[in-house]
């Protein structure tokens, strides 16, 4: 079974914090995702990434930065948390190969005070 | 540009009754369709893909190229079928492939 893991279901930060949210997946996916999940816009993407070290911007990337040093591991980062940043954040993979299913995390709650 | 339309937020059937979860799309390309389903406190996963022409959990999904849509369908609605709906084209941006999520729609299946 294809795991994709986020390491914190529930944060709460204040706003202007630096929030780093972690993403790993166990089966050398060559693509992964970030996006955000909002009552009434549905999923909304904010990065991908289809190689190491490589990341490109999806529809909402402002206020937002990524990370991919490693294959396995995704992160997404928020340089100045803002209270509009309050969302679900999923992080979703899948194997380099047209069509192919995503997998998704659980997701993470962040709440910003 | 590419876009995925669910025009209803909200859907409620009885049980036993017929279930429609509406998905029309924009895409210039040869499009490829998904319907993900997200049960309460669980992870989104899939359910279909119009490729595969499968039934899966008693849902079909056809892809009419014609009207751009591509409808769930179910004949008998269950009360575990209560989740919330999103379909999903997926289309190439920088070379790679991405998801574009329609707003998703919530199904409930009362008693």
């Amino acid at each position: 079974d294809v795991k994709v893991t986020q390491s914190s279901r529930y944060l709460v930060k204040r706003t202007g914090e630096k929030v780093f949210l972690e993403c790993v997946q166990d089966m050398d996916h060559e693509n992964m995702f970030w996006y955000r999940q909002d009552p009434g816009l549905g999923l909304r993407l904010i990065y991908f990434s289809y190689d190491v070290k490589m990341k490109e911007k999806g529809d909402i990337p402002e206020g937002y930065s990524v990370s991919r040093e490693k294959k396995e591991r995704f992160s997404l980062i928020l340089e100045s948390a803002s209270t509009n940043q309050t969302s679900m954040y999923l992080c979703a993979s899948r194997t380099d190969s047209s069509g192919n299913t995503i997998y998704f995390g659980e997701g993470s709650w962040l709440t910003v005070v | 540009a590419q876009r995925v339309t669910q025009p209803e937020k909200l859907l409620s059937v009885f049980k036993g009754a017929p279930v429609e979860l509406k998905c029309n799309y924009s895409y210039s390309g040869s499009p490829e369709l998904f319907w993900y389903v997200q049960y309460s406190r669980q992870r989104l996963q899939l359910l279909l893909r119009h490729i595969s022409r499968e039934s899966i959990k008693g849902f079909t999904a056809d892809l009419n190229k014609g009207e751009t849509s591509f409808h769930l369908k179910k004949p008998f609605a269950q009360e575990e079928d209560s989740a919330m709906y999103y379909c999903a084209l997926s289309t190439s941006l920088g070379g790679s492939e991405k998801l574009v999520f329609g707003k998703g729609t919530k199904l409930t299946v009362n008693p």
